[in-house]
């Protein structure tokens, strides 16, 4: 099941400046989109989503953008926290009709260097 | 800020013993889920539950998996006989409705020997 693909394992940015995230999908029928934060030893946490119906959403520091075309989004961290250290997942959800359930990507690990 | 819970964090069990995980989705949502992660693997979809029945699952929940909402508080995840391959960390969410964010708890990690 490969529906739901992050490339880059991980990543490592300078505190202070932007963190791009990426995350691919295959499957047209997705409506909707997530992202979830994880440390060691906890459950992934919600940080944003976004709508099919949108190509941007904003919050705070946090941006996802949606090219529903390329069947691509990222997250935007700017600027970035040593704090935003975490292990990153894209979620999508909508693959059949009335299906609620999440696909989830292998997650990408962001390190932020003071 | 209402959490989901889960106990116990970490259960350590012989191949073919049964095992129930607990969960405590926070108190004004409506639909819940489990979730699994092998090592090294994705997150995946168990099951989803709403009004008291499974509302969606996948083929990992095959008849070795049950869910229950034995009260009004409690969602809980049994596997019947345990396999080695069952080893995983298991995750419990819940959203308000349908269209919600699933919240997650911290996860059960489940360690079948």
């Amino acid at each position: 099941d490969q529906q739901v693909k992050q490339n880059s394992p991980s990543l490592s940015v300078q505190e202070g400046r932007i963190s791009i995230l990426n995350c691919d999908y295959t499957n047209s029928m997705f409506d909707y989109f997530l992202w979830y934060k994880k440390y060691p030893a906890e459950g992934p946490t919600f940080l944003i989503s976004i709508s099919s119906i949108k190509d941007k959403n904003e919050d705070g520091r946090f941006t996802v953008f949606l090219n529903k075309s390329a069947k691509h989004l990222s997250l935007h961290i700017v600027p970035s926290q040593p704090g935003d250290s975490a292990v990153y997942f894209c979620a999508a959800k909508g693959g059949k009709a009335g299906a609620n359930n999440l696909f989830f990507g292998t997650g990408t690990r962001l390190t932020v260097i003071p | 800020e209402p959490e989901v819970t889960q106990t116990p964090s970490h259960q350590v069990t012989q191949m073919g013993q049964e095992v129930i995980l607990r969960c405590v989705p926070i108190s004004n949502h409506l639909y819940f889920y489990w979730y699994r992660q092998i090592l090294g693997q994705k997150v995946e979809f168990l099951v989803s539950f709403y009004n008291n029945e499974i509302s969606e699952k996948s083929e990992i929940f095959d008849d070795q998996f049950s869910v229950e909402r034995p009260d009004g508080s409690n969602f809980t995840l049994k596997i019947r006989s345990t396999k080695l391959e069952d080893s995983a960390m298991y995750f419990c969410a819940s959203s308000e409705g349908r269209d919600n964010e699933q919240f997650f708890g911290p996860g059960t990690r489940l360690t079948v020997l």
